[in-house]
């Protein structure tokens, strides 16, 4: 069975600092991967999948994640930290074949600081 | 365009009451998808629909639950009777296809809180 495990629920980074999200996941066989944005009041946002193509993915908002299966990892990376980025983040996997059924983590809340 | 859209966006309603969502996708997508999330977990999925038929109902709780796709168009989600424990938000998908990697686009989500 397939899962997905977001460590830490919240992440608080100061303006212009390095993002780091940890996204872990478990599956059979290699899936694809998908990060997810809600910001305040709206709706879950793609930020950027993983299809079994490049296994850097670069996403919008300057957002970007490697895809690292030795490690069955898929971390979302930002450079440098924006308050507009403060939402909540989902790393999503589907099984290949899978009818883009997601299975989502748990969410990670970023704040961000001045 | 028009996105996805869900309405109500809030619903109050008391235990034992029934309460229905509704979802209506973006024209043209063949795929919706209802997830749910209680507070504090993750993001469960409840069904998809491929038009107007049930590809996938193995995320519902219950028979408490009830989704229709009319027409393959807009589609609702009775909860009768509600339960305490179906407090949450309901989000609601589309997509193109269903091939896995496709987006998926979702609404803003409806805010159940039963009482």
């Amino acid at each position: 069975a397939q899962s997905v495990t977001q460590l830490g629920s919240h992440v608080s980074v100061s303006e212009g600092a390095l993002v780091l999200l940890r996204c872990n996941y478990s599956s059979s066989v290699p899936p694809y991967l998908f990060w997810y944005v809600q910001y305040p009041n709206q709706g879950l946002q793609l930020l950027l999948k993983y299809t079994s193509a490049a296994t850097l993915v670069k996403g919008i908002n300057g957002f970007e994640a490697e895809f690292k299966k030795s490690e069955t990892s898929f971390h979302l990376t930002k450079p440098s930290a924006h308050m507009s980025d403060a939402a909540e983040y989902f790393c999503a996997v589907i099984r290949p074949g899978g009818y883009n059924k997601l299975i989502f983590g748990a969410g990670t809340r970023l704040a961000v600081h001045p | 365009e028009a996105g996805v859209t869900q309405f109500p966006s809030h619903s109050v309603i008391e235990k034992g009451q029934t309460v229905t969502l509704r979802c209506d996708p973006i024209s043209g997508h063949d795929n919706l998808y209802w997830y749910r999330r209680v507070m504090g977990k993750e993001i469960k999925f409840l069904l998809h629909f491929v038009k107007e038929s049930k590809q996938d109902e193995s995320g519902m709780p219950n028979n408490r639950f009830l989704a229709e796709r009319t027409g393959g168009t807009y589609s609702t989600l009775k909860v009768q009777p509600a339960e305490l424990e179906d407090s949450g938000v309901y989000f609601c998908a589309s997509s193109q296809d269903r091939q896995g990697g496709t987006e998926a686009f979702f609404g803003q989500g409806t805010r159940l809180t039963v009482v």
